[in-house]
């Protein structure tokens, strides 16, 4: 099984801060990677898939990198609607894991 | 609009059974693979089990291969997850989605005498 080990858990940051936050497979996925952003009683919602592709509707100030094993996500100017968990999720193969997520907190 | 619409859940006693469905509306249901993802309580995101667009292929999670069944009812636009034996690190929020960007709002199943 493909694992994803994601950092930090947690994550303080100032509003306008670049927030960045890890992704690492313990095998590689091909860019098959989702990141999503989760807030307290609702749905995961779609930001980034096949590592770097915006969702439609999804602001700019977030973006994915990398490939094969390492993967980036950023928000390049944190704003106060973007506190949420983070997570990345791999569908290489089944089972579709996911990363343990990041919490992330204004200062 | 896209729509994904859990229903089913509740309380179930250890070691018994629940079948929960999506509803979908708003998309082509039948050319889709479909998804069911948990998270229990305070926890993080599970990916379950999923099942190509005509049904014909399934697979699951090693936490709950042999107890659960996902399917689908392409005519009534309905996918399904049959849970037998029941434990309690079952108990969680379950979502259906497409893995696309589209996730029902979640439908909670409790195991606990």
């Amino acid at each position: 099984d493909i694992q994803l080990t994601q950092s930090p858990s947690s994550l303080s940051a100032s509003v306008g801060d670049r927030v960045t936050i890890t992704c690492q497979a313990n095998q590689d996925i091909n860019n098959y990677l989702n990141w999503y952003q989760q807030t307290p009683g609702k749905a995961p919602k779609l930001l980034i898939y096949d590592a770097s592709t915006l969702e439609t509707g999804v602001p700019s100030r977030f973006s994915g990198s990398g490939s094969g094993t390492d993967f980036t996500f950023t928000i390049s100017s944190l704003q106060p609607e973007d506190i949420a968990t983070y997570y990345c999720q791999q569908y290489e193969n089944v089972p579709y894991s996911f990363g343990q997520g990041t919490k992330l907190e204004i200062k | 609009e896209v729509q994904l619409v859990e229903s089913g859940g509740g309380l179930v006693q250890p070691g018994g059974s629940l079948k929960i469905s999506c509803a979908a509306s708003g998309f082509a249901f039948g050319t889709y693979w479909m998804h069911w993802v948990r998270q229990a309580p305070g926890k993080g995101l599970e990916w379950v089990s999923r099942i190509k667009r005509d049904g014909s292929s399934t697979a699951y999670a090693a936490s709950v291969k042999g107890r659960f069944t996902i399917s689908r009812d392409n005519a009534k636009n309905t996918l399904f997850l049959q849970m037998n034996s029941l434990r309690a690190e079952d108990t969680a929020t379950y979502f259906c989605t497409t893995m696309s960007g589209d996730w029902g709002q979640g439908t909670l199943v409790i195991v606990s005498s």
